[in-house]
């Protein structure tokens, strides 16, 4: 099936810092999703990326759908002990609605 | 926003209990709802597609009769595990599609079972 790789597997950031990750693939996607997942709770949507190239962002995250479809990134400015969690790049499989997860970047800001 | 409901958040009971949970959707309507298995320190995998009105598809290696998936209404899916053992022990989240039923999907708070 379909993989997304997903990097750095783990962060350790200082508060105000900016954070990046990305996700690679080598299939082409039309939709890419970026999602944060806090400790025994459900992931919640970041970023919703529709169209190749597209930069959104949503107060202090920004992520870019990468030309090729094959890659996206999301950026965190000047980090907060909230931005504390899990955050996951998704992309729905194979033109189903079934969404195939990265496997995550754990991310944790010291005060 | 499009918010989804899980019940219950937690779950601990004997080995051989059926547990059944509920996914609903508090402000819109899906035909299409998900329900996923995560393990500690991992990813989410899918486990099966529910559709309201039909049977849910299942993915490879899940066990249907041991899953069981019902989609009554616009609004609920239940997932029930049958028979649960330890190795069921798990983090069982749910999703569901609006918009038309594209994406994104939005998740519920999922359900934390554990079997002793």
């Amino acid at each position: 099936g379909q993989q997304l790789n997903q990097s750095p597997q783990s962060m350790f950031i200082q508060e105000g810092e900016d954070v990046s990750m990305n996700c690679t693939s080598s299939s082409i996607f039309n939709t890419w999703l970026w999602y944060k997942q806090d400790p025994g709770e459900g992931p919640v949507l970041l970023i919703a990326l529709y169209k190749a190239g597209e930069l959104t962002s949503n107060g202090r995250l920004t992520a870019q759908f990468g030309i090729t479809r094959k890659d996206s990134f999301l950026n965190i400015s000047a980090s907060i002990p909230s931005d504390v969690g899990i955050y996951f790049c998704a992309v729905p499989q194979g033109g189903s609605e079934k969404l195939v997860f990265g496997k995550g970047t754990k991310l944790t800001v010291n005060p | 926003g499009a918010v989804v409901s899980q019940h219950p958040s937690r779950v601990i009971c004997k080995s051989g209990t059926s547990v059944k949970i509920e996914c609903r959707s508090l402000d819109f309507q899906a035909t299409t709802m998900f329900w996923y298995r995560q393990f500690p320190k991992q990813s989410l995998m899918l486990m099966a597609t529910s559709n309201e009105g039909s049977k849910a598809t299942y993915e490879q290696g899940v066990e249907k009769d041991k899953f069981l998936i019902n989609h009554a209404s616009l609004t609920l899916s239940t997932l029930t595990v049958t028979s649960a053992h330890p190795e069921d022990s798990s983090f069982y989240i749910c999703s569901a599609l609006d918009n038309g039923g594209t994406q994104p999907q939005h998740f519920g708070d999922g359900t934390r079972l554990s079997i002793l």
